[in-house]
């Protein structure tokens, strides 16, 4: 089915491991975007995507790491965790006409210990 | 830069009755659009209705709309015939139209609804 998917949905891992988040989606969509969401601030964006290997910082983007090599994929890497890290994660795509709304994964929630 | 504020962090309706939530926001895009999205518990994201900033007329979808006061830059939502079902977190957001701002969604922090019976 068409969509945007995320993986893994549960995530827990150990402060300094490094972690992928992977995002898929089947509408190839222009631009990928990355939000963390956490009690209090809303969605803040980490990084996004305007096409492939075209990448750029959102609001808060120290401690992540995008990458994208195929329009359809964007994953997320947060290098060395921290518990400050520990939050929701959303992946989110957008079309080039621009004006319609953006439409989010799942989302995935990681936990560092 | 953007900025979207939500005053009211909680509040309650009851069952059948409307309910405005409070946005307001800052930008210097000359255009640009306003979302207001729904938080269930199950955590997904439902997008509830768009307005931009040079329509003529307020957006409705549904039993949403958006009331847009475009001078005192404000959009809040207006839920009418609450359900039980409409209990949830409700973020505003805004993206402008400009080379910098392009596709970028910035969120408020968001009002937790909870309809009672």
């Amino acid at each position: 089915d068409a969509g945007i998917t995320q993986s893994p949905r549960y995530k827990i891992t150990e402060t300094g491991r490094q972690v992928t988040l992977m995002c898929h989606q089947t509408w190839s969509h222009s631009y990928m975007f990355w939000y963390r969401q956490d009690l209090g601030h809303g969605l803040r964006l980490i990084y996004y995507s305007a096409a492939a290997d075209i990448t750029d910082k959102g609001e808060v983007p120290d401690g992540y790491v995008v990458s994208r090599s195929k329009t359809e994929n964007f994953p997320l890497t947060l290098e060395s965790a921290t518990r400050s890290q520990t939050s929701v994660y959303f992946c989110a795509s957008i079309g080039l006409a621009g004006v319609e709304e953006l439409f989010f994964g799942e989302g995935s929630r990681l936990t560092v210990l | 830069a953007q900025k979207i504020t939500q005053t009211q962090p909680g509040m309650f309706v009851q069952e059948k009755e409307a309910v405005t939530l409070d946005c307001t926001y800052d930008t210097s895009d000359p255009s640009y659009g306003l979302f207001w999205y729904k938080q269930p518990s199950s955590g997904e994201m439902i997008f509830l209705i768009y307005q931009g900033s040079y329509d003529q007329q307020n957006a409705t979808e549904g039993r949403y709309s958006l009331n847009f006061q475009k001078a005192r830059k404000s959009a809040n939502l207006v839920i009418s015939a609450s359900q039980l079902g409409d209990s949830a977190m409700y973020f505003c957001a805004m993206r402008g139209f400009t080379t910098d701002s392009w596709g970028k969604l910035q969120f408020g922090a968001g009002t937790q609804v909870v309809v009672t019976p």
